[in-house]
C-alpha cells in the first residue's frame, strides 16, 4: 500500500441499505477527511478526525457516520442509503492540523443509490 | 453565496498558450491558498499552494494571491495536452479544520 486506498471502487446500492465505504493510509497522518464530489458543487467535507479516537461534523454530515478506531483507517458509513447520496467520494489526509500541510486524496468510490 | 466562486469552464486552448484560472472567495481569514488538479476519475493532487498574499512560480505554474481583492489565480504557460484536467481552487483559514473548494474549471488543451 502507498498514499491512500478506498474501497469500493464503485458501487450500486439499492436504497435503504446500509453501505460502508473503506479507507486505509499507510502515512501515519493524523488528520483524515470524508469528502464528497457533486457536479457544480465542487468537494464538500462530510466527516473529520484530527486523530485516532476523535471525529468532527463537516458542511455535509446527514445520513454520514465515522468512526476513527486507529490511526489507519477511516471508514464512511451510510446507515440508510438515499438517492441523493449519489456522488463521488474521497477520502483525504494530511499529517495533522496545524499550519499548513499538504492534504492527500484517495482515488476515490463512485457510489450509485437507486 | 458560496466561500469560493470559481468559473467551471469548460475552456479549450491550443498547445502552447498562456492559461489564467481564477477563483474569488468571501472569506477575508483565508490564510492558505491552493490549487489541485484532478484528472477524469482520479482523485485531486496538489499541485501550487501559497500562504498570505503575493505569487509563487513553479516551472511552468504561477500561483498568485490577492487578498484585498479576494482573488486568486493559477497560469499555466506553454500549455501541454497533459494539462488537459480539471482545477480546483481551495482555501483555508489560519486554523481550523475545513479547506474549502470550488467547484474546479475544466481545461482542455489541443495538440
Amino acid at each position: 500500500i502507498a498514499g491512500i486506498t478506498q474501497a469500493p471502487t464503485s458501487q450500486i446500492l439499492a436504497a435503504g441499505r446500509r453501505m460502508t465505504l473503506r479507507c486505509t493510509q499507510d502515512m501515519r497522518h493524523n488528520a483524515m477527511y470524508w469528502y464528497r464530489q457533486d457536479l457544480g458543487l465542487g468537494l464538500r467535507l462530510i466527516h473529520y478526525s484530527n486523530t485516532a479516537g476523535t471525529t468532527g461534523k463537516g458542511e455535509v454530515p446527514d445520513g454520514y457516520s465515522v468512526s476513527r478506531a486507529n490511526t489507519d483507517d477511516f471508514p464512511l458509513t451510510l446507515a440508510s442509503a438515499v438517492p441523493s447520496q449519489t456522488s463521488v467520494y474521497f477520502c483525504a489526509s494530511r499529517r495533522d492540523r496545524s499550519s499548513y500541510n499538504e492534504q492527500f486524496f484517495g482515488p476515490g468510490t463512485r457510489l450509485t443509490v437507486l | 453565496q458560496k466561500e469560493v466562486e470559481q468559473d467551471p469552464g469548460p475552456l479549450s486552448v491550443p498547445e502552447g498558450a498562456i492559461v489564467s484560472l481564477n477563483c474569488t472567495y468571501s472569506n477575508s481569514a483565508f490564510q492558505y491558498f491552493m490549487w489541485y488538479r484532478q484528472y477524469s476519475r482520479k482523485g485531486p493532487e496538489l499541485l501550487m499552494y501559497t500562504y498570505s498574499s503575493g505569487n509563487k512560480e513553479d516551472g511552468r505554474f504561477t500561483a498568485q494571491v490577492d487578498k484585498s481583492s479576494k482573488y486568486i489565480s493559477l497560469f499555466i504557460r506553454d500549455s501541454q495536452p497533459s494539462d488537459s484536467a480539471t482545477y480546483l481552487c481551495a482555501m483555508r483559514e489560519n486554523t481550523g479544520n475545513q479547506f474549502y473548494f470550488g467547484t474546479g474549471t475544466s481545461l482542455t488543451v489541443i495538440p
